[in-house]
Parts: structure tokens; sequence; C-alpha cells
């Protein structure tokens, strides 16, 4: 089975303009899940879909979005970029179904940069 | 925000010796997770281990989930200079579809 892909791997944007980041995940998942690594923050969650509903949004302003579709791919999207979005953005796929999270299998991630 | 602790923060080991590092948690858990991260591979679930579980073994790994102190430890026998990674531990917070993650623990296994 192919693993949880992400696009692009690599991203060099300029404050203000707006970036989005794809993630396939792997087949027969229909959970995908975004988060944000930073050396400073860490691992923080952004949002969660499951057959195209957003389930659960963590604390980031509504310049972060996404969606999923119906293959279960998803996209997220940040607008206004700000420096402090510079940051690798990981998106993970699982199984899961139910309330109670299971295993997640995580993309290479999209390295974004914003000067 | 983060849920969980991980204790030490870097931890740097001859290869053959163990390894053990902590976690500790604030709210009530469905389950916990390990996840290693490494510049080669990403990031990669280790182990789960469910609330009502108390000890759990993968191999080299063990680790163990002490919900009244709200604590997991995962121990690493026999390291390899491959076990040389950021060790995370994660907990779905007792809510639904989100994980939280600790700050990670460094483990530089020296040859």
């Amino acid at each position: 089975k192919a693993g949880v892909t992400q696009t692009p791997r690599y991203l060099i944007k300029t404050r203000g303009q707006q970036v989005t980041l794809s993630c396939s995940p792997i087949s027969g998942h229909r959970s995908v899940s975004w988060y944000q690594q930073t050396p400073g923050q860490g691992l923080q969650f952004l949002f969660e879909y499951f057959s195209e509903t957003q389930r659960n949004k963590g604390n980031f302003p509504g310049r972060f979005s996404g969606r999923q579709f119906s293959n279960s791919r998803s996209e997220m999207n940040v607008s206004t970029l700000e420096l402090g979005d510079s940051a690798l953005y990981l998106c993970a796929s699982s199984l899961a179904t139910s309330g109670v999270y299971n295993e997640q299998f995580f993309g290479p991630g999209t390295r974004l940069t914003v000067l | 925000s983060q849920q969980g602790e991980e204790d030490p923060q870097a931890l740097s080991i001859q290869e053959g010796e163990n390894a053990t590092m902590n976690c500790s948690y604030k709210t009530s858990i469905n389950n916990l997770q390990w996840y290693r991260q490494n510049s080669g591979r990403g990031l990669v679930h280790l182990i789960l281990i469910r609330s009502n579980e108390r000890e759990k073994h993968s191999g080299r790994l063990r680790v163990t989930l002490d919900t009244s102190k709200k604590s997991s430890s995962l121990l690493i026998t026999a390291s390899r200079a491959a076990d040389t990674a950021s060790y995370f531990c994660a907990t779905d917070g007792g809510s639904n579809y989100q994980l939280i993650w600790g700050a990670g623990t460094k483990l530089i296994i020296k040859p």
C-alpha cells in the first residue's frame, strides 16, 4: 500500500501571500488530520476531516482552513501568511471512524518558509 | 496547547544500553500513543496503549501506563544507532478526533 503523500514538499512564500497544501491519505483511510510542527510550539493539531466533514478544529486563527474531497484527499489553505506560519505541516491518515483515535500514519510533511 | 510533557528532554546513551522516557498528561484519555521522528523516516507510530491496559510490548519496546498518575513510560531495550530520534507521546485527551502531543524526548545512541 502506498503511504500518505503530501505535496509540495517544500514551499517558500512571502508575507501576505496564501498557500494551499495537499494530502493524499492511504487508500481506504477516510480520516485525515493536519498538524503544524515548529521548534518552539512542537506539534499542534490543526483540524481533522472524515468523509468530507470537519469533526474537530484546533486553536488556530481563521486564516487556516481545510477541506476534504469525496476521494478522501485533503487540502489545507493558509491565507495572509505571517512569518510565524513558517513550519513543517504534517498530514496523517487513519482508519478511525469512532471517537477514539487510533494509529495515525503520517506523510513526509510540507516545509513552508515565509519570508 | 500541549497535553503531555516528556522527561527527559534529551537523553544520550551508549549503544546496547536501555533507554527510558517518561510522559505525563493532564486530562483523562482513551488511549496513549508513542511515535518516533527522525529525518529519514518522518513521524512513525510505535505503539498504542489503551486506558484499561497497564503494560504493552512490541519487539524491543515496552510501554507502561498509570492512569492514576496520568503518566506513561517507554522503554527501549538493547538500543541501536538506528534508534536515534525524537520520541513523542500523544493522547486523545479524552475528546474526539484529535491527538495532543508532548514536547518530545531527543534520544541519541552513541556507537
